[in-house]
């Protein structure tokens, strides 16, 4: 069986400040994992993911990522946030052969002006 | 353009009034699959289909039905919709590989009350 844990509910940043969302993971197999992001009244967006290449993982906007097998993390970050960055973010993990995909519960991610 | 479309978008319904929420997507994926969204519990898979005429349950099966009868749709039928059905659901779609990426539709908000 296959989990997915997002440790904060809730993050707060000031614009221009880095972001950083935080996902451990759970799996007997080596997962693919995603992060997925949903701005208000959207639907969800890829925004990158890991399929057991590169172990640092560029996105989209700006976001990447980085697989720890170690620490069985996928944490996200950004160096800057920006105002348009507001919204909730998703880690998934899923395995290759398997049709299980599972969520987090997300993250809110605020950011002040 | 690649898309996944559902309709309607928003509904408002009664308790034990049978309704479908259609699901379509223009990309020849295999793999289709609901989600509810729930405040706090992130995304939670209701059922899949790996293809034409192939389903099975998600996490959370109870209380709806699918068909997948064409490859492009996979509609979502509550046949007897309650209170506890009021959610935020997303179809999705993909290759067969759980390392492909999901593309989601836009969301599909139905209060039942």
């Amino acid at each position: 069986a296959q989990s997915v844990t997002q440790l904060d509910s809730h993050v707060s940043v000031s614009e221009g400040t880095p972001v950083l969302l935080r996902c451990n993971y759970s799996s007997s197999y080596s997962p693919s994992l995603f992060w997925y992001v949903q701005h208000p009244n959207k639907g969800l967006q890829l925004l990158l993911k890991y399929t057991s290449a590169a172990t640092l993982v560029k996105g989209i906007n700006g976001f990447e990522a980085e697989f720890k097998k170690s620490e069985t993390s996928f944490h996200l970050t950004k160096p800057s946030a920006h105002m348009s960055d507001a919204a909730e973010y998703f880690c998934v993990v899923s395995l290759y052969n398997n049709n299980d995909m599972r969520f987090g519960a997300g993250t809110r991610l605020t950011v002040k002006p | 353009e690649a898309q996944v479309t559902q309709n309607p978008r928003y509904l408002i319904t009664v308790t034990g009034k049978k309704l479908t929420v259609t699901c379509s997507q223009n990309m020849n994926h295999e793999y289709m699959s609901w989600y509810r969204q729930d405040p706090g519990l992130g995304l939670r898979q209701i059922y899949y289909s790996m293809n034409v005429e192939v389903t099975d349950k998600g996490d959370v099966p109870e209380g709806y039905k699918v068909s997948r009868k064409e490859k492009r749709n996979f509609p979502l039928i509550l046949e007897s919709p309650s209170p506890n059905q009021t959610s935020l659901y997303f179809c999705a779609s993909r290759r067969p590989s759980g390392g492909d990426t999901q593309y989601f539709g836009p969301g599909t908000r139905l209060t039942v009350l």
